[in-house]
């Protein structure tokens, strides 16, 4: 199993500028998840998904939309990029929501200019 | 609102010797789950450890124990036998009743030869 996997690694936007990170996992996770880990900081979840055709907002949900039309792929749209949405983005999935370890994809590094 | 909070940005340990990573939340629950997860050089977030709050008995994973004090509301992570291997980011992290995991800013690790 390949567990969690996001493209692209790295990108960088001009600010205006949109695009999708993708996500997909291949162990038949209901819940999954996309956070944010600004420098010096934790991970600050933005959106997550409870299974296909249901998505809810985090704690940081300004400035993006998420989709989840298959159990595998759960992509965040970045819309009209500001330099605040600079970060690393993590998506995650488990199992259940509650106690189950939420695994997470090797990350992809933005920077908005 | 539920808040995770370690104290110590960075933490410094002889390889071979024990060091212990301090963690303290707040929280009105009464059930919930408490987490460390380890973030390597390479960005990915592994699970370290896991105890859930109902359990009086202190989880263990080799060479990795937690002191979980409820009525404190401190959860600390213990390393012993440290390896170079486990140099990373340390983050603490909550979940409770409203399903999101909640995490702390981290503390970083340096393993010395």
């Amino acid at each position: 199993n390949a567990g969690v996997t996001q493209t692209p690694k790295f990108r960088i936007l001009k600010i205006g500028q949109s695009m999708t990170l993708q996500c997909t996992q291949d162990m038949n996770h209901n819940y999954m998840y996309w956070y944010r880990q600004d420098p010096g900081m934790g991970l600050k979840l933005i959106y997550y998904s409870v299974g296909a055709g249901i998505t809810d907002k985090g704690e940081v949900p300004n400035g993006y939309n998420v989709s989840r039309s298959t159990t595998e792929d759960f992509p965040l749209r970045l819309e009209l990029a500001a330099p605040s949405q600079t970060s690393v983005y993590f998506c995650a999935s488990s199992y259940s929501i509650w106690y189950n370890e939420q695994f997470f994809g090797p990350g992809t590094r933005l920077t908005v200019l | 609102a539920q808040t995770v909070t370690q104290s110590q940005p960075e933490m410094s340990v002889q390889e071979a010797e024990t060091v212990t990573l301090s963690c303290t939340y707040d929280t009105s629950e009464s059930d919930y789950y408490l987490f460390w997860y380890k973030q390597p050089p390479s960005r990915q977030m592994i699970l370290v450890i896991r105890q859930e709050a109902y359990k009086q008995q202190n989880a263990t994973e080799n060479r990795f124990s937690v002191n979980f004090q409820k009525a404190a509301k401190s959860f600390s992570l213990k390393i012993s036998d440290s390896q170079l291997g486990d140099a990373a980011m340390y983050f603490c992290a909550y979940i409770g009743g409203n399903e999101k995991l909640t995490f702390g800013t981290g503390t970083r690790l340096t393993i010395i030869p």
